[in-house]
């Protein structure tokens, strides 16, 4: 079936360390949308990206939509313990507005 | 800030007992979602309602799992009987787009 692959599945960084996670798919997308999660808690939305080559920035999170609109990424500048926790990226295919398909997810650890 | 609202938090069951979930959704959202997640994976869709009707259970076990939102609002979610393999969480997600908000799961283990 579609699949939308994300790497790597585990990072562990020092605090102060930049990180990135990379989300592709095989199939052109409509759009990508990126959540978090933290241990223990529920998926919590972060952002949507709809046109190709977007970049989008929250604080020290910059989000980009490939020009091809078949892969993304997610990336933390200067992490601290509260970016703790999988993200996970998520897409609607070109055409499909119906089923969100999620990637494994990254999961993140920040020595203090 | 608006909701989703999921109940119970935590289930403990025997297996072959029958178990159900509830979720409220955010008031207004015609979308439903029931997700189950395994510990260390992604959210995998059981069923997907649009007001009260099923748009997509392709990965629902219908021999054992059933799930209703018979007014469009809230919505339960069944097991019966449940195995020890259905021990995961499981979330409720509502959306009136493309964005999908989450409740806060229910637990389930399965002794």
């Amino acid at each position: 079936g579609q699949q939308v692959m994300q790497i790597p599945q585990y990072q562990h960084v020092q605090e102060g360390e930049d990180f990135t996670t990379y989300c592709n798919s095989s199939t052109t997308l409509s759009n990508i949308q990126w959540y978090k999660q933290r241990p223990g808690g529920h998926p919590v939305f972060l952002i949507q990206l709809v046109k190709s080559g977007e970049v989008k920035k929250q604080k020290r999170l910059t989000f980009q939509f490939g020009e091809a609109k078949k892969n993304s990424s997610l990336h933390i500048t200067a992490t601290q313990t509260t970016d703790v926790g999988t993200y996970f990226c998520a897409a609607y295919n070109a055409g499909n507005n119906r089923k969100l398909i999620w990637g494994l997810g990254t999961s993140l650890a920040v020595n203090p | 800030e608006a909701e989703v609202a999921q109940s119970p938090r935590y289930k403990i069951t025997e297996k072959s007992q029958a178990v159900a979930f509830w979720c409220d959704p955010i008031s207004g959202h015609a979308t439903l979602y029931w997700y189950r997640q395994i510990l260390g994976q992604g959210p995998e869709l059981l069923v997907q309602f649009q007001d009260e009707s099923v748009v997509d259970d392709s990965q629902l076990p219908k021999d054992r799992f059933s799930a209703e939102r018979l007014k469009g609002v809230d919505s339960t979610l069944k097991i019966q009987p449940a195995e020890l393999g259905d021990s995961a969480m499981y979330l409720c997600a509502s959306s009136l787009g493309t964005i999908q908000y989450f409740g806060a799961g229910t637990r389930l283990s399965v002794l």
